[in-house]
């Protein structure tokens, strides 16, 4: 299995400003993705980070307002910008790799607050 | 493109009790299928999953889920449950390629003594 350690654990922000997730795996992993759960709701898959590429964005979300980073196959960032408290929600990083494994890894979550 | 359904957002029951929370998914492709479990304040942990094989499937923590084709289903059950079973769980589907997870909206297993 994956062992994913996420940055921060949690953060309060002031709104307009912009706060940077971590996500390190400690193995190399093909694929790794990233999720928003907000208040009272499911997960919604932002964007899956490609190692060496821009990362590829689900519908509703935009590279301006996320900006994601894979410098290798054992990080990524994501970037939450100029932050409303509607942004306020759980960020989740998830790994898969299909020759390994046959599921999801996910990482503890960052608990993001905007006021 | 698919979707799951979960259609009871809460489910309150006794310790002891059997409890089956339910899920529904939608694909016009063959899929994959899990069950994650998420503790108060602690991130998703899969509990078990349906690859191929046996439509039943069980977890170490005696939790067990069928996929039905038919009726597209993959219903999470219990016998007996804990007070340390409280958590949400999510249902969700993979096709066979990985490519992404879709979820379910949850539903919060609310365990009482």
């Amino acid at each position: 299995s994956a062992v994913i350690s996420q940055k921060p654990s949690r953060d309060i922000c002031q709104r307009g400003t912009s706060l940077t997730i971590q996500c390190q795996v400690d193995s190399q992993v093909t694929m790794m993705f990233w999720y928003r759960q907000q208040p009272g709701q499911s997960l919604t898959l932002i964007a899956t980070a490609n190692q060496g590429s821009e990362a590829t964005y689900e519908s509703g979300f935009v590279i301006d307002k996320f900006p994601i980073s894979r410098p290798n196959l054992t990080f990524s960032t994501l970037t939450v910008s100029n932050m409303s408290p509607e942004d306020s929600s759980i960020y989740l990083c998830s790994v898969e790799d299909r020759v390994r494994n046959t599921e999801a890894f996910f990482g503890q979550g960052t608990r993001l607050t905007v006021v | 493109a698919q979707s799951v359904t979960q259609l009871d957002s809460q489910v309150p029951v006794f310790e002891e009790a059997p409890v089956e929370l339910r899920c529904n998914y939608s694909s016009s492709v063959s899929v994959y299928l899990f069950w994650y479990v998420q503790y108060p304040n602690q991130g998703l942990q899969l509990l078990l999953k349906y690859l191929s094989g046996s439509t039943l499937v069980e977890s170490i923590n005696g939790f067990e889920a069928e996929f039905n084709k038919s009726q597209t289903s993959f219903h999470l059950r219990k016998p007996s449950v804990h007070i340390s079973d409280t958590a949400e769980y999510f249902c969700a589907v993979s096709d066979l390629n990985f490519n992404k997870f879709y979820f379910g909206s949850g539903t919060k297993l609310n365990v009482k003594p």
